[in-house]
């Protein structure tokens, strides 16, 4: 099983519905992420999680929302899906204790979640 | 923006030959990363250079890191067709809690 799972991997759904991408994580990692991929923009950060309590905004927030379930669950909300937010979404995490990276952020990336609003 | 910016946009080479891949950044850094991409994949993390560091190896990737001149390069030599990926250099900011900022990528592309 992969270390990082994002259900679903591919979604298509209507401008205006509500939707909700999930990522679950067996590292053990204290710190969560969510980014957006557009070609040619790569990726950008749209929320981030240090840990259960403590859930911050990135560079691109606005329409989404996101939940940190447990240390291993973040999940990504749609309120209203509007077609700019067609993109490939990324869950990662990362342990700043980790070993020989410690004190740095290497983040382990899910396989990604495909969105298309029409 | 704080994004890094990857140069070039895209590179196409033979096999065996070097690739190099350029990153700039904007402001001071704590450390610099390279991630891979296979297409329409998750990134794995490559290497890691931390702003007090110049040079680190790891295989066949070679990274420097300038900050005076605030770029890095990752040099990947003896390419194969598996190098054909997508490459992004991403940069945790002094100051930015080690979030992690990606340039906008370079598209390799390896022929046999």
């Amino acid at each position: 099983d992969a270390d990082v799972t994002q259900t679903p991997r591919n979604r298509i759904t209507k401008t205006g519905k509500r939707i909700m991408l999930e990522c679950s994580q067996t590292k053990g990692h204290d710190r969560m992420y969510w980014y957006r991929q557009d070609p040619g923009l790569g990726l950008r950060l749209i929320y981030y999680s240090f840990d259960v309590k403590d859930i911050n905004k990135g560079e691109i927030s606005d329409g989404y929302s996101v939940s940190r379930q447990a240390q291993a669950k973040f999940s990504l909300s749609l309120e209203s899906a509007i077609p700019n937010q067609t993109a490939l979404y990324f869950c990662a995490t990362s342990d700043t204790r980790d070993g020989v990276f410690s004190g740095a952020n290497v983040l382990t990336f899910g396989a990604g979640s495909r969105l298309t609003v029409l | 923006s704080q994004q890094g910016e990857e140069d070039p946009q895209a590179l196409s080479i033979q096999e065996g030959e070097n690739a190099t891949m350029n990153c700039s950044y904007k402001t001071s850094i704590n450390n610099l990363q390279w991630y891979r991409q296979n297409s329409g994949r998750g990134l794995v993390h490559l290497i890691l250079i931390r702003s007090n560091e110049r040079e680190k190896h790891s295989g066949r990737l070679r990274v420097t890191l300038d900050t005076s001149k605030k770029s890095s390069s990752l040099l990947i030599t003896a390419s194969r067709a598996a190098d054909t990926a997508s490459y992004f250099c991403a940069t945790a900011f002094t100051g930015g809690g080690n979030k992690l900022t990606f340039g906008t990528g370079t598209q390799l592309k390896v022929e046999l």
